[in-house]
């Protein structure tokens, strides 16, 4: 189990353009969060996938951002037209549906991608 | 909709002695589960113990050991004998337990920064 990837770590990009992060989930985990943490201040939920369909969507998450997950395996979010304000900590989680006495309810983050917009 | 909230932004504690963290919650449903999680300086999130709120018995993880109050709607973790290596920002998280909620997103707290003195 190698647990959850992402990919890049770190991506240092100019204001207006695009980026695209992965995330690779624990492999049969059938749930995928992504989240976004500013300094200093918890996670703060973006989305989530059960397999490939995406249930929720945060009304904080403006019409730039997009998310996908194909085949319900590793999932993308693409930030389109970057602005300074998207500078984050972005967070990838995956977890499993629960089976009997609760087990396998907690999420298992990634190490994140930090976005710098300049 | 559901909340969480620490109220303790900073907390410090000698080694060796005991440390509780706060935390409270709102929310209509009666089944869900609550979370503490560790993030290390520059390091992903890990889980440090996790309790299910049909079960009136607290949880304990070793050294970790929460006081769930399900009427107050509260949930503080205690961290006995602390050690160098627990100095992190502590978030506490509800996810719903139940289908007929809709969601299954975790929802944290802002964090607790807690510094450990030698």
């Amino acid at each position: 189990d190698t647990g959850v990837s992402q990919d890049p770590r770190h991506k240092i990009t100019k204001r207006g353009q695009n980026v695209t992060f992965r995330c690779d989930p624990i492999s049969e985990h059938n749930r995928l969060y992504w989240y976004r943490q500013t300094l200093g201040q918890g996670p703060e939920f973006l989305t989530y996938f059960q397999n490939e369909a995406q249930l929720e969507k945060s009304r904080l998450l403006s019409d730039r951002f997009s998310a996908e997950r194909p085949k319900g395996s590793f999932s993308t979010l693409e930030i389109q037209r970057t602005e300074q304000g998207d500078s984050a900590m972005y967070l990838c989680a995956s977890s499993l549906d629960e089976g009997t006495g609760g087990r396998g309810t907690e999420a298992f983050f990634g190490q994140g991608t930090r976005l710098t917009v300049v | 909709a559901q909340t969480v909230t620490q109220s303790q932004p900073e907390m410090s504690v000698q080694e060796a002695e005991t440390v509780t963290l706060s935390c409270t919650y709102d929310t209509s449903e009666s089944d869900y589960y609550l979370f503490w999680y560790k993030q290390p300086p520059s390091r992903q999130m890990i889980l440090v113990i996790r309790q299910e709120a049909y079960k009136q018995q607290n949880a304990t993880e070793n050294r970790f050991s929460v006081n769930f109050q399900k009427a107050a709607k509260s949930f503080s973790l205690k961290i006995s004998d602390s050690q160098l290596g627990d100095a992190a920002m502590y978030f506490c998280a509800y996810r719903s337990g139940s289908w007929t909620s809709g969601t299954y997103k975790y929802i944290f707290g802002t964090g607790t920064r807690l510094k450990v003195l030698a």
